[in-house]
Formats: structure tokens, sequence, C-alpha cells
């Protein structure tokens, strides 16, 4: 069983290039999840979604855009890299607007920008 | 507003002797509570969570948690600790007004010495 799996697990980026990093789960779970995490920090929330075709900013946004398409797919898109977005990104996903679930991650895609 | 506070950054035990990673959070409503562990290059597991039922939460690998809401505390403890315990643990919470979001702790790394 996949769960959640992300693709690619590391990538160098050049300041200004843009990339998708790409995130599928097998679970039929309704949300999906990105964060990012930055040495010493807990995760923020970069975006969210509650089923296909609907989205939502979290707690930090700003750089990043993401599509829902279908329910098993949720890819961020990073347009113009900065810097600022070196970090390690996890896609999760869970099954019910219910907070009594917990959430599913992926292993995580290790991005440096240069 | 929720947060979460994970009082150590770092915690050090002897293989063998008992665990406590301390973790306070604060919440408006009725939390639901977590406790994931991440192992170096690794997504986040769910070791346990907290949802309204039983206050001491039995998880994976021997851990558990007490919820105290007097002391709005969600403590995880092992009462020995195993080499391959090492890790970052985060406490998360979520109640019905953050919705689906998720907030998390900065993390306490665990070191085991043999």
């Amino acid at each position: 069983n996949a769960g959640v799996t992300q693709t690619p697990k590391f990538r160098i980026l050049k300041i200004g290039q843009s990339m998708t990093l790409q995130c599928a789960q097998d679970m039929n779970h309704n949300y999906m999840y990105w964060y990012r995490q930055d040495p010493g920090m807990g995760l923020k929330l970069i975006y969210y979604s509650v089923g296909a075709g609907i989205t939502d900013k979290g707690e930090v946004p700003n750089g990043y855009n993401v599509s829902r398409s279908t329910t098993e797919d949720f890819p961020l898109r990073l347009e113009l890299a900065a810097p600022s977005q070196t970090s390690v990104y996890f896609c999760a996903s869970s099954y019910l607007l219910n907070v009594n679930q917990p959430q599913h991650f992926g292993d995580g895609t290790r991005l440096s920008i240069l | 507003a929720q947060s979460v506070t994970q009082l150590d950054s770092h915690v050090s035990v002897s293989e063998g002797t008992p665990v406590l990673l301390r973790c306070n959070y604060s919440s408006s409503y009725s939390p639901s509570l977590f406790w994931y562990v991440q192992h170096p290059n690794k997504g986040l597991q769910l070791l346990l969570k907290y949802t309204s039922a039983a206050t001491l939460v039995k998880g994976i690998n021997g851990f558990e948690a007490e919820f105290k809401k007097s002391e709005t505390s969600f403590h995880l403890t092992k009462p020995s600790a195993h080499m391959s315990d090492a890790a970052e643990y985060f406490c998360v919470v979520s109640d019905s007004n953050t919705g689906n979001q998720f907030y998390f702790g900065t993390g306490t790394s665990l070191t085991v010495i043999p």
C-alpha cells in the first residue's frame, strides 16, 4: 500500500526557475495538504484542498500555487524560486473533515534554491 | 487561537530509562491532539491521538500520552527508551474551530544514549 507518494525526493533549483512538486495518494482521501518544514521549526501549512477543484490558502501561501483536478493528485507549483523557499516540503492527506482523523504524510521533497 | 508549545527542543535519555516529552496547547474548543514521530529523511508517522475519549491514550511502540485539561497538557511518555526511538517528535493540535487545519509544535529531538 503506497499511501502518500511525493516526487522528486531531492531537487536543486536556481533562483528564478520554476518547478512542480508532485503528490499523489491512493487512499481516496478528500483532504490534502502541503506543508513546509524549516530547520528547528514545526510544519507550516502552505495550501490545502478539501476535494477536487477546491483549494485554499494556509499560513504561508506566498510564492506557491496549487491545483486539484483529481482526488488523487495535489501538485505544488513554485513559479519563481527564491532562496527563502529552500525547505523540506511535505504532502499529507486525511479522510474526512473531522479533526479526529489523523493526517498521513509522504516522505518529503528536499528542495534547495541556489 | 490554537497553538502548541513543546517545552524542550532536545531531550537525551539513556537506553532503558523513561522518556518524557512535554507538550502544552491552547485551544478555545475541545481539542484533538496528536503526537507524530519523524525519523531522519522520512515523513511524519502518527504515534497516537486524543479525541475526547479516554484521557490516557496508548500509541504504537509503547508510547502513551495523558490529556490533562486543567493543565492544558498532553505529554508523551514511554517507560523504557530504545535506540530506535531516537527521532524528532511533534505535538499537533486541531479543534472544530480550525476546521481542517492542524497546528504543529516546533518539535523535540530525542537522543537515546546506549
